[in-house]
């Protein structure tokens, strides 16, 4: 299994949008809806922002958005805010209980 | 609030065995439906999923280190360990523990890492 593609970095002003994509396979993004989204601050655990593709847990604000089309999936930011700078990894379940994560997107605020 | 804490040596010396222990608190391991696991980032680097575990039992390994890798769980402490052997410098990272929702594959409690250097 290869780690999903993701763009090393991406950037925005407050307030506007960024998406990030996350590209795989037709063997894990393509072919299952099981893909999430983390983000990490520095020094810190990951934190679970979108599973199921577009699925938002308890506590994530809805600036927070996922999507996907074939093999790729995307994870929008609206109205950025400075908090949301960070490190971002989306996961995809690959078959046969495995897991495979992206390289991550360095999200810089401007 | 679901918790868990990761535990064991930062320091490793090639061709050993690293030996980490998660221990949950907050929730039951036995839950229907979750997994529990081991992540591990590299200084400066990305995720990689290690494995897997049930509480019955039944494992799932990463396939490029199934053959180093041991996982297991102990219900009645509450706790679940990895054990990867021979490791190298390449081993060096970040290990975080996580409950993985069996029905989606995310990970969705995290513990805050522990650094293992493998270092003579």
């Amino acid at each position: 299994q290869s780690a999903l593609t993701q763009p090393p970095s991406a950037s925005g002003s407050p307030g506007q949008s960024v998406t990030i994509s996350c590209t795989g396979t037709s063997s894990d993004v393509g072919y299952y809806n099981y893909v999430s989204w983390y983000q990490q601050h520095p020094g810190k655990a990951p934190k679970l922002m979108i599973y199921a593709v577009t699925e938002r847990p308890s506590g994530v604000p809805d600036r927070f958005s996922g999507s996907k089309s074939g093999n790729t999936a995307s994870l929008t930011v609206s109205g950025l805010q400075a908090e949301d700078e960070a490190d971002y990894y989306c996961s995809s379940y690959a078959g046969s209980y495995n897991l495979v994560f992206g390289g991550g997107t360095k999200l810089t605020v401007l | 609030q679901l918790q868990l804490q990761e535990s064991g040596p930062g320091l490793v010396k090639p061709s050993e065995t690293l030996s980490l222990t998660c221990t949950v608190s907050g929730g039951s391991i036995s839950s229907s439906g979750y997994y529990w696991g081991w992540i591990r980032q590299p200084p400066g680097k990305g995720l990689e999923w290690i494995g897997s575990i049930y509480y019955t039992g039944n494992t799932f390994y990463n396939p490029s280190l199934k053959s180093r890798v041991t996982i297991s769980v102990d219900t009645s402490k509450i706790q679940f360990s990895l054990k990867l052997t021979s490791v190298t410098a390449a081993d060096t990272a970040v290990y975080y523990c996580a409950r993985r929702d069996g029905s989606g594959s995310s990970l969705d409690y995290w513990g805050q890492g522990t650094l293992v250097t493998v270092s003579s």
